[in-house]
């Protein structure tokens, strides 16, 4: 499975926008982006996750460049309870896949008053 | 939320018992897995299950076991806990291969 590197920590001022980058330089075609966080000690939570286009939901926006090596993650306008870790991961589709996620490290995202 | 119940959310044992930790759920999803969280160390893979008595080894399978005899339940098994299994103990449930993963609320398991 294809890695990816993420800053280890990040600070974002109240409503601005917060823009989380991820390298994942060496993913393969059948590999898909996905975005997870976590707050505090709950369970993982999906955000959103794309192939080649742009995708945006209620949530957050995902930007992958064209050449698929680096996606970042956008939250238009970032509240306190977006403080979390954010986890950026690449997870192979097609026959045979398990669908499991491996998690690395993740950006600790700190939004500021 | 997703139906999603671990069991028990908290227990503490001394090393050398055995401790299952339960992993149910109420929406008839294939796939299921188990995650441990330490800090340094974040999410780590220890089994998953693809499919009523199919189940394969993660990241961090060593000294843990896995059953699924039904859709429904995912059992964890500790055969003899150690001070180094001292963990939050994740569940996880995916609908396929490429769905969202669900993750419950978490199993603090602390090993004396």
């Amino acid at each position: 499975d294809a890695k990816t590197t993420q800053p280890p920590s990040m600070d974002c001022a109240e409503g601005r926008a917060a823009n989380l980058p991820c390298n994942h330089s060496t993913i393969s075609g059948n590999e898909y982006v996905y975005w997870y966080r976590q707050i505090h000690s709950q369970g993982p939570q999906y955000i959103i996750h794309g192939l080649k286009n742009n995708e945006t939901n209620e949530m957050a926006s995902l930007i992958i460049t064209e050449d698929r090596k680096s996606s970042t993650l956008i939250l238009p306008h970032a509240t306190l309870r977006d403080t979390a870790v954010y986890y950026c991961i690449v997870r192979p589709f097609g026959s045979g896949n398990t669908g499991k996620l491996i998690f690395g490290q993740g950006t600790t995202l700190q939004v500021k008053p | 939320d997703a139906g999603i119940t671990q069991s028990p959310r908290h227990k503490v044992t001394e090393t050398g018992t055995p401790v299952t930790l339960r992993c149910h759920q109420t929406e008839n999803h294939r796939y299921m897995y188990w995650y441990r969280q330490d800090p340094g160390h974040g999410l780590r893979l220890i089994h998953y299950s693809y499919g009523v008595k199919d189940t394969d080894k993660g990241e961090v399978s060593d000294g843990y076991s896995v059953s699924r005899s039904k859709t429904e339940d995912f059992l964890l098994t500790l055969e003899s806990a150690t001070s180094s299994q001292t963990s939050v103990y994740f569940c996880a449930i995916s609908w396929d291969s490429t769905g969202e993963l669900f993750f419950g609320e978490g199993s603090r398991l602390t090993v004396l």
